[in-house]
Formats: structure tokens, sequence, C-alpha cells
């Protein structure tokens, strides 16, 4: 099926642990997105790819760090867990197609990580 | 002061009210999403407008790009519009995507 995959889907990790977010998408899309969901807050972003090879920060990058490895795939680092980053993290993944105008915009299911 | 601001954050209806959710933003932007996320689940886009305003079923989306503002209204509301409706600009800058706090809609029978 068409859109975008993430994994894992739940993990649990202990403070200081290590661990990477993977996300994959089979639309050719150019853009991806990494975004952090918790109560209250809405959806931050935390990084962004407007291309293959381009990575660029949002609001709330510290404490990650992301690779855009290929076209299709976008993975989300985190090096030394910290119980703040408990939360909802979505990927996304986007094209502005030529000729409409459409931008489409399509979202992974979620994955909820707790650091305990 | 966030760059995307709906309104309200919270709303509560009877079936069958007519329901209008705000997003006012203060960049550049060449797209605007309509989004809905039900408890505990996914996120789904319901439009993208660039200009004027779209339908489908009972959900109607507007813009006004001069105005930097846009509404979602849903006609004859009913329980199963319950969800979180957020709003996402795409920034002309780039391919930046920044998103509102989202109004949680609850719709009573």
């Amino acid at each position: 099926n068409a859109g975008v995959t993430q994994t894992p889907k739940f993990q649990v990790l202990k403070t200081g642990q290590s661990m990477t977010l993977q996300c994959a998408q089979d639309m050719n899309h150019n853009s991806m997105y990494w975004y952090r969901q918790d109560p209250g807050m809405g959806l931050r972003l935390i990084y962004y790819s407007a291309s293959e090879g381009t990575t660029d920060k949002g609001e709330v990058p510290n404490g990650y760090n992301v690779s855009r490895l290929n076209k299709r795939e976008f993975s989300l680092r985190l090096e030394s867990a910290a119980p703040s980053q408990t939360s909802v993290y979505f990927c996304a993944s986007s094209e502005l197609m030529w000729g409409t105008g459409a931008n489409v915009l399509t979202f992974g299911a979620g994955s909820r990580l707790t650091v305990l | 002061k966030n760059e995307v601001e709906q309104s309200p954050q919270n709303l509560t209806a009877q079936e069958g009210e007519f329901i209008t959710i705000n997003c006012s933003y203060s960049v550049g932007i060449s797209a605007l999403h309509w989004l809905q996320q039900h408890p505990g689940g996914g996120i789904v886009s319901l439009f993208m407008l660039s200009s004027g305003k779209k339908k489908h079923g009972r959900l109607i989306a507007t813009i006004n790009i001069q105005e930097k503002h846009s509404s979602l209204h849903i006609t004859a509301s009913h329980p199963r519009d319950s969800a979180v409706y957020i709003c996402a600009v795409l920034e002309t800058s780039g391919s930046r995507l920044t998103f509102g706090e989202g109004t949680q809609l609850t719709v009573n029978p």
C-alpha cells in the first residue's frame, strides 16, 4: 500500500540509550518531515528534508539527528535519550504537484516512545 | 508568537450544529492544509488550499490569502466528527511545514 511507513510503533528506552526511528515513503515525494506531538503542545517540527541530500532544523532539534538516506527514507536518531523526549513521533512526506498546484501531504501512523 | 494560530482551542457542539474553526498565519505560504486526528489515531489531510474554497461532503474550507486567514466549516455536525482539527501551512520560503496547536472538537448526540 502506498504511503508512509514508520517503525517501530512503540518503544521503551532507558535514559541514555540510543535508538533510531525509521521512516520510508513510496510516493516519490521530495520533502520529508519529523514531528513530535505532546499533550497540549500540538505538532512541533524537529527536522525536515526538502530533498534528497538536504536536511534542516525545525523548532525543536536539540537531542536529535537525522539522515536522509535516499529519496525514500528519512531516519531520526536519539543519541542519548532523555525523559523529555517521551512523545509520539510522526513522519510525513509531501510533494508539490506541478501543473495542478496541489500539495500532497501524507503522515505515518506514529511512533510512541517512552524514556524512563 | 506562534506563526500559525487556531481558534478556538476547544469546541463543544450539539449534533446538527454548524461549526467553524479558524486559522491565522503570519508567514507567506504556498499551501494550507486542514488535518484531522481522531483520538489515538493517525493524521489525515482533509483539504489542501492555495486559494478560494473547497467542499467535501459536509466539510467546507476557505482561505483568504490577503488576510492570511482560513476557516474550516462543518455543516450538520455529527458525533463522528469529534476529533482534533489542525491547520498546517507550507511556507513559500522552502519546504517547511508549520502547524497550529489544533482544535479539539467534541460533538455530543
